[in-house]
């Protein structure tokens, strides 16, 4: 089992709607990361976030760190959100540099 | 800034030839990281280094070597290629460890490598 899981693994959605990817992971964190990976290949950062929730525009974060999940949500959804959006995990451990990376979720959304 | 910068962006190598891939970045971050991303698979960490002159192995460290001879370089190297190391190759930096800037990582465009 990864110990990075996000759900769906493919998500296809109209214009405008709301879009939610999930994001599970099996160990202890010190921060999580959202990532964005576009149809050209380039990675961006979109949030890191150790608790609560964080907002970006029209993207929000959230993270319960009891229940191990984190949620990355769009609002008004627009097809140049389409991209495979990644989340990773960083261990717990003080100092712990090194990510461990879901395998992402592409998002299609059509016009 | 230009950000952190791979060369080359792509490349096809013949079973058994060697390369370089380097990996530039001009924001003054401690930490690198080299990645390979395949199919179906979460990227995954080669080697890292947090430090000039300093280098560490990742996840899939085997087949490949690295050096951090100056802080803004870290380089990737493939001595004999084999066709398991087809892949497209990333390259990472961040800021040292620090609760204000909390570990983001900043990425390069990519290498496409193909081995025949």
């Amino acid at each position: 089992k990864n110990e990075v899981e996000q759900s769906p693994q493919n998500l296809t959605a109209q214009e405008g709607e709301f879009i939610t990817i999930n994001c599970s992971y099996s160990v202890g964190i010190s921060a999580l990361h959202w990532l964005q990976q576009h149809p050209g290949g380039g990675i961006v950062s979109l949030f890191m976030l150790s608790s609560g929730k964080k907002k970006h525009g029209r993207l929000i974060a959230t993270i319960n760190i009891q229940e191990k999940h984190s949620s990355l949500h769009i609002t008004a959804s627009h097809p140049r959100d389409s991209a495979v959006y990644i989340c990773a995990v960083r261990g717990a451990n003080f100092g712990n540099e090194k990510l461990t990376f879901g395998t992402g979720t592409r998002l299609t959304i059509i016009p | 800034n230009a950000g952190v910068t791979q060369t080359p962006k792509f490349r096809v190598l013949k079973t058994g030839q060697s390369m370089t891939l380097l990996c530039a970045q001009d924001m003054n971050h401690e930490y690198m990281y080299w990645y390979r991303q395949d199919p179906g698979m979460g990227l995954r960490l080669i080697h890292y280094s947090v430090g000039e002159g300093t280098t560490a192995k990742g996840e899939v460290p085997d087949g490949y070597n690295v050096s951090r001879l100056k802080k803004q370089n870290f380089l990737l190297g493939l001595e004999s290629a084999a066709p398991s190391q087809t892949s497209v190759y990333f390259c990472a930096s961040s800021y040292s460890e620090s609760l204000l800037r909390g570990y983001e990582q900043y990425f390069g465009p990519g290498t496409r490598l193909t081995v025949t």
